[in-house]
């Protein structure tokens, strides 16, 4: 089934323990991204990936870290998690950067930071 | 000023209302639209893509208006199963997201 996971699906950490978000696509898809979900304010983009070793930061960059060493996986590194990186986390993929290509989302993550 | 917006809701409405909701995006370079739906804590999900000549499928169509810059989305004959929040996502170079408008379809 072709799909976008992420783990872990919730979790509650306390200020300043670094955290990793996975994500995997097994689609073969070559453009992959973040975002984090606040109310009111929708999906706002974190980072990016165009392509394997290939990241760009996206609106809402600060405190994240990304990497991409395999096509199919794109974590989402805190180092440092502060409360006010509450959130709805969801990894996204498509074919492609290209303004038609649908992104497909995985099932978020709900991160909660005391 | 963002640059989607949508009016938040809740829209709340009888089963086999019909309903529109309305959104407007402020750059005028953007190249493609979409209205995706959104259930309860769960992802995000294309329903649509939008184009200029308006498209149409089963009890959904999308509108797009280019001078106007501004999208539209019609539910006819509304079902409970429709409940859910409607995001509508304007393409530049990035996918740009609308708070999203909550819909409930009463019984």
């Amino acid at each position: 089934e072709a799909q976008v996971t992420q783990n872990p699906r919730y979790l509650i950490t306390v200020t300043g323990k670094k955290l990793t978000v996975t994500c995997s696509q097994n689609m073969n898809h070559e453009y992959m991204s973040w975002y984090r979900q606040d109310p009111g304010l929708g999906l706002r983009q974190i980072y990016y990936s165009m392509n394997v070793e290939v990241t760009d930061k996206g609106d809402v960059p600060e405190g994240y870290k990304v990497s991409r060493k395999e096509k199919r996986n794109f974590p989402l590194i805190l180092e440092s998690p502060s409360p006010n990186q509450t959130s709805l986390y969801f990894c996204a993929s498509s074919p492609r950067k290209s303004e038609d290509d649908t992104q497909y989302f995985g099932p978020g993550t709900r991160l909660t930071v005391l | 000023r963002k640059e989607v917006e949508q009016d938040p809701g809740p829209f709340n409405v009888p089963e086999g209302a019909t309903v529109a909701f309305n959104c407007t995006y402020s750059n005028s370079a953007s190249q493609s639209f979409f209205w995706y739906r959104q259930d309860c804590r769960k992802e995000p999900k294309l329903l649509m893509s939008v184009y200029s000549s308006g498209n149409e499928d089963g009890r959904f169509t999308a509108q797009l208006n280019r001078a106007s810059q501004y999208i539209s989305l019609l539910i006819r004959d509304s079902k409970l199963s429709d409940s859910a929040t409607y995001l509508c996502v304007v393409n530049r170079d990035d996918m740009r997201f609308g708070a999203g408008t909550r819909l409930t379809v009463k019984p």
